[in-house]
């Protein structure tokens, strides 16, 4: 596979539960992001790696945690969300935190019941 | 604060008729401007990168355009594989300090 791969699709959960959604980037990158696409919203910077290290956590709530083992592969962990977390979540790859162009995956839509 | 505002926010052209998109920004230190397209369904795909006013970048039937205080999208003679959200975005710093617009749907009809 190429580019940035994003499973599951679609995820419905409870309130209650935990799910994790994952990122595999297959383009030998350094930096990887979270993004949150709601509607008629701009696009919101959740987290960003750049060689496994967080460099930036956008004050997002604790039900929300990233994970990234290695450079190829980001994980958010997911808790007692809301309904209003209701939304599509994009992970993103860039060669480094200077090179600008992201490469996205094609998201998972996440409906919080 | 940095913003990022795109007009219109939808748009709707019939095959041939050329138009424009306007990405206009108000950031501090502009580093680069960037506009992708976003398929219903899927993610955003990187198109342009604008770094100074008066630069331009073409591909296919897309055309963008930098001035100090905004950006357009040219888009001549579309057509229907051209329907899509264009989204642009600010970058004032690293890749983790782009600012995005709230894009624009854009439908071409036959």
């Amino acid at each position: 596979e190429t580019g940035v791969t994003q499973t599951p699709r679609h995820l419905v959960m409870g309130m209650t539960n935990k799910k994790s959604l994952k990122c595999e980037q297959h383009l030998g990158h350094n930096a990887m992001y979270w993004y949150k696409q709601s509607a008629k919203k701009p696009l919101e910077l959740m987290f960003v790696y750049s060689l496994e290290e967080r460099v930036e956590n956008n004050s997002v709530p604790s039900r929300f945690s990233p994970e990234c083992p290695n450079s190829s592969h980001l994980f958010l962990h997911l808790h007692t969300l809301q309904p209003e977390d209701s939304a599509l979540y994009l992970c993103a790859s860039s060669q480094d935190l200077d090179r600008e162009a992201l490469h996205f995956g094609n998201g998972t839509r996440l409906t919080v019941t | 604060e940095d913003q990022v505002t795109q007009s219109p926010e939808a748009l709707r052209l019939q095959e041939g008729e050329s138009s424009s998109l306007n990405c206009s920004y108000t950031v501090s230190g502009l580093r680069g401007l960037f506009w992708y397209r976003q398929d219903p369904g899927k993610g955003p795909e990187f198109l342009f990168t604008l770094y100074s006013a008066g630069e331009e970048k073409e591909k296919e039937r897309l055309k963008a355009t930098l001035t100090k205080k905004e950006s357009f999208l040219h888009i001549t003679a579309p057509k229907p594989e051209d329907s899509a959200t264009y989204l642009c975005a600010a970058n004032t710093g690293t890749a983790s300090k782009l600012t995005f617009g709230t894009g624009t749907r854009l439908q071409v009809t036959l």
